[in-house]
């Protein structure tokens, strides 16, 4: 069955940690996102990418970074965990041609203490 | 900017029909999609519809589209318990790279 699973699902850690958020997808999606999603339940997209060795900077400024060495692999990472970066990240993959959908995966909480 | 928005919070009663209303900017829309989100889960897709198109039924569901107006509404029939959910709308764009802007979300409770 075709999915979208990120790892781990809750994450509490310290400040100055880090820490690497996973998402991986297997419906063979080219584009990938990773959405920072607020406490008023907003999202902002933070990274995506177009297919392997493609990254791009969303809306929001992140200072995380991602990666896409593989199609099915879109890892987030931030270097130095700060508490301003607790939030709900979401990771979504789509096709490239319409109808465009975004698949989404459940999520991951993080806290930083 | 492009921009979407939506009313924050609705409520109704468990049985009857439950109207969330969404309104963009961008004329360039593409595709106009309704996303719902549960407690600690991500956004599960509902449906979507092409800017070309005036209606979509779908089991309960209902999707309007008045392109002139720019007013996007979900239309959820015999709204149930489990219908309470945040309810995103979305709209896909060619001046935005086929990216989503997404609005603030409906917080919708149904009560019984």
């Amino acid at each position: 069955e075709a999915d979208i699973y990120q790892t781990p699902r809750y994450l509490v850690i310290g400040t100055g940690k880090k820490i690497t958020l996973e998402c991986s997808q297997t419906m063979g999606h080219d584009k990938m996102y990773w959405y920072q999603q607020d406490p008023g339940m907003e999202l902002h997209l933070i990274h995506y990418s177009y297919g392997v060795n493609s990254t791009e900077k969303g809306d929001l400024s992140s200072e995380s970074t991602v990666s896409r060495i593989r199609t099915e692999h879109f890892p987030l990472t931030l270097e130095s965990a700060r508490p301003s970066h607790t939030s709900q990240y979401l990771c979504a993959s789509s096709a490239t041609s319409w109808p465009y959908e975004q698949y989404f995966g459940p999520g991951t909480r993080l806290t930083v203490t | 900017g492009e921009d979407v928005e939506q009313s924050l919070f609705l409520s109704v009663r468990e049985g009857d029909s439950s109207v969330i209303n969404c309104t963009y900017t961008d004329s360039s829309s593409t595709y106009l999609y309704w996303y719902k989100q549960e407690p600690g889960a991500g956004l599960q897709l509902l449906t979507y519809i092409f800017s070309n198109m005036d209606m979509k039924q779908d089991q309960r569901l209902t999707v309007l589209l008045n392109k002139k107006d720019k007013h996007l509404s979900l239309r959820i029939a015999d709204t149930q318990t489990g219908d309470s959910a945040i309810y995103f709308c979305a709209e896909s764009s060619r001046n935005y790279g086929q990216n989503f802007v997404f609005g603030p979300g409906t917080r919708l409770s149904v009560l019984p």
